[in-house]
């Protein structure tokens, strides 16, 4: 396999339970980044994982938690989520620190709905 | 604090014709980077074209290329001979103040009509 991996692309859950979002990464890169993608809003950055050192966005719940146990892998775990965390959830890689042309590389998302 | 604009929602383009989406940009850095990506409605970010701060030539990839014009702040994305496949949204984005710091504009959904 190439490029980054996400699954599942799809995912139901109730607000009581707890699931994780997986990510893989084939390119080699050091970076791995969390993007959540609501309706008619920008990407937003949740986490980034890079040289083992964990940068988040201190506007993200604590019920988003972030696991990155090598440089080819990231996890997303939810708990009791709510009905607006229903978004595409994007996992992107890079090699960083870089030069300025290191852009992020995307998996296809996972599409997560809290019903 | 870093920002991307992008003020066309939706635009349309009759196929084999060019087209240009708009991105304007707001930082303080002096070196920064610009990108641009590609999302069909599968979902997945597609990396389409890169503008360093300091290139002085526009950057082209195939049949896109960036028109970059550092004194007002914009890089515009142009397609030229449009095809059917590139009815998709498309992104700016802009990398500054660190390495991690990728701002996305909130992106234009182009239409290729045939």
């Amino acid at each position: 396999e190439t490029g980054v991996t996400q699954t599942p692309r799809h995912l139901v859950m109730g607000m009581t339970n707890k699931k994780s979002l997986k990510c893989e990464q084939h390119l080699g890169h050091n970076a791995m980044y969390w993007y959540k993608q609501s309706a008619k809003k920008p990407l937003e950055l949740m986490f980034v994982y890079s040289l083992e050192e964990r940068v988040e966005n201190n506007s993200v719940p604590s019920r988003f938690s972030p696991e990155c146990p090598n440089s080819s892998h990231l996890f997303l775990h939810l708990h009791t989520l709510q009905p607006e965390d229903s978004a595409l959830y994007l996992c992107a890689s890079s090699q960083a620190p870089g030069p300025g042309d290191s852009p992020l590389h995307f998996g296809n998302g996972t599409r997560l709905t809290v019903t | 604090a870093q920002k991307i604009t992008q003020t066309q929602p939706g635009m349309f383009v009759q196929e084999k014709e060019a087209v240009t989406l708009d991105c304007t940009y707001d930082t303080s850095d002096q070196s920064y980077g610009l990108f641009w990506y590609k999302q069909p409605s599968s979902g997945e970010m597609i990396f389409l074209i890169y503008q360093g701060s300091y290139d002085e030539q526009n950057a082209t990839e195939g049949r896109y290329s960036l028109n970059f014009q550092k004194a007002r702040k914009s890089a515009n994305l142009v397609i030229s001979a449009s095809q059917l496949g590139d009815s998709a949204m498309y992104f700016c984005a802009m990398r500054s103040g660190g390495y991690q710091k990728v701002t996305f504009g909130t992106g234009t959904k182009l239409q290729v009509i045939p």
